[in-house]
């Protein structure tokens, strides 16, 4: 099965300053789904960005933009301009775009934000 | 309008009784989920349903058991609740891998069980 390993159990970052969050992934396949997700303390998860690994050009969504290393099997979220909404935990996701319907997760990040 | 949807958000009972969580979606997809969330926040995926089909079962107690009435809806019934099942539960919705927004994973508010 597939692994997702976030290795920051925690960050933190000053208000309006950038963040980058650490995902890496295990997989043999070439074709997939990258995802990260937002946890607020409301616990609704919230898509924030996908990235499709065919795609060689990094998604972007606003302050959200991602690094994504397809040979290092690396997926790392950038929070630009950070902001006191943004305090959340963050998820990393992984799918495969061929087969089966199964999500992998990983630990996820708490992320604080400092005013 | 609400694309993924639970009822109860929240449920508190004593331990020995049988409880359910309804999800609806109205997203058109076609697979349904139910993941568990821990106080460590970790999400466990538990169940999956493919347009009515069970197609993911982890290893979950048999107190736990899904249904699939349509592929709109997933519910989760649970036998003699443990003080273990405390938790937050989520439903969640995805289409297949072709299309707009393929792929991607949709997630209802959540149903916060407490144990007694």
């Amino acid at each position: 099965a597939q692994t997702v390993t976030q290795s920051q159990p925690e960050m933190s970052v000053q208000e309006a300053e950038t963040v980058t969050l650490s995902c890496t992934y295990d997989t043999s396949e070439s074709d997939y789904y990258l995802f990260w997700y937002k946890q607020p303390p409301s616990r609704q998860m919230i898509l924030v960005i996908r990235q499709e690994a065919y795609k060689q050009q990094n998604a972007t969504e606003n302050r959200f933009s991602v690094n994504f290393q397809k040979a290092a099997k690396s997926f790392s979220l950038k929070i630009s301009d950070s902001q006191l909404g943004d305090a959340a935990m963050y998820f990393c996701a992984y799918r495969s775009a061929n087969t089966g319907n199964q999500f992998y997760f990983g630990t996820g990040t708490s992320l604080t934000v400092i005013p | 309008d609400t694309a993924v949807s639970q009822t109860p958000k929240y449920l508190v009972t004593q331990m020995g009784n049988d409880k359910s969580i309804k999800c609806e979606q109205n997203l058109g997809h076609d697979t349904m989920y139910w993941y568990k969330q821990d106080s460590k926040k970790f999400l466990k995926i538990m169940f999956s349903y493919n347009n009515k089909e069970l197609i993911i079962n982890e290893t979950v107690p048999n107190r736990f058991s899904p249904k699939s009435p349509d592929k709109a809806h997933l519910n989760l019934h649970i036998n003699s609740l443990e003080l273990g099942d405390s938790a937050v539960y989520f439903c969640a919705s995805s289409q297949g891998l072709r299309g707009v927004g393929r792929g991607t994973q949709y997630f209802g508010p959540g149903t916060r069980l407490l144990v007694l």
